[in-house]
């Protein structure tokens, strides 16, 4: 079945760090990836979707400067959390959709990464 | 808009029966159900499209009342591994359009 692959797993470093996460669709092409971000004992809550070619569409209260996407090809999105803090500590996973959206099969989620910032 | 699940936690003993319910306030095309267990990804669980569809697999099912923008989950004689948190993810339309996730219901069967 569908797959999707996110890299790393999970990421431990020191505040002002850049953070780079990769995710990969691995047996289809995907032209739209969502990234979401989960913290303890919250709900997934929709960052951003990443559009290939184009330019990413975030959500109201996620700063697009701060974490950066890019989606070059149509089996890779990279989430770049830039100058790291503290409070951007939390569990980051993206989803694709192997129909496009339009044969009604489900999102398909990576294993998300845990981010940790000291 | 984050459609609403209940109840917010649930503890049963194993082989009991639970009822998990996702309403939104808006038309829905669709509803995804997902269970996650701590530190990892959310598993699929199935999907439910406009018409009132029910489905169902092993002692899980669901059905999708569209006209009450309503779900439910429904988990029967449960086990042991049915632990987690639940998740209703919605889409309002067709379409590559992202999920919005319900707060999550927490599932704790013990023995």
């Amino acid at each position: 079945g569908a797959v999707v692959s996110q890299h790393p797993s999970w990421v431990i470093c020191k505040s002002g760090t850049s953070v780079k996460i990769e995710c990969r669709s691995l047996d289809f092409q995907a032209t739209t990836m969502f990234w979401y971000r989960q913290f303890p004992k919250q709900s997934l809550m929709l960052m951003a979707t990443s559009n290939e070619g184009s330019k990413a569409t975030y959500e109201q209260g996620v700063e697009k400067d701060k974490f950066l996407i890019n989606h070059a090809s149509l089996t890779l999105s990279t989430l770049t959390v830039t100058s790291a803090h503290p409070e951007d500590s939390s569990f980051y996973i993206c989803s694709a959709n192997p129909g496009g959206g339009y044969s009604n099969q489900p999102q398909h989620f990576g294993d998300g990464t845990r981010l940790s910032i000291l | 808009q984050q459609p609403v699940q209940s109840p917010q936690a649930v503890i049963l003993r194993e082989g009991e029966d639970a009822v998990i319910n996702c309403s939104s306030s808006k038309a829905l095309y669709s509803v995804h159900w997902y269970r996650q267990k701590h530190g990892e990804a959310p598993v699929f669980l199935m999907i439910l499209l406009k018409g009132g569809e029910q489905k169902g697999h092993d002692k899980i099912s669901a059905s999708f009342n569209e006209k009450k923008q309503q779900s439910s989950l429904y988990l029967t004689a449960s086990q042991l591994s049915y632990s987690g948190t639940y998740f209703c993810g919605t889409e309002i339309s067709s379409g590559n359009t992202p999920l919005v996730f319900g707060k999550g219901t927490r599932l704790s069967v013990i023995a």
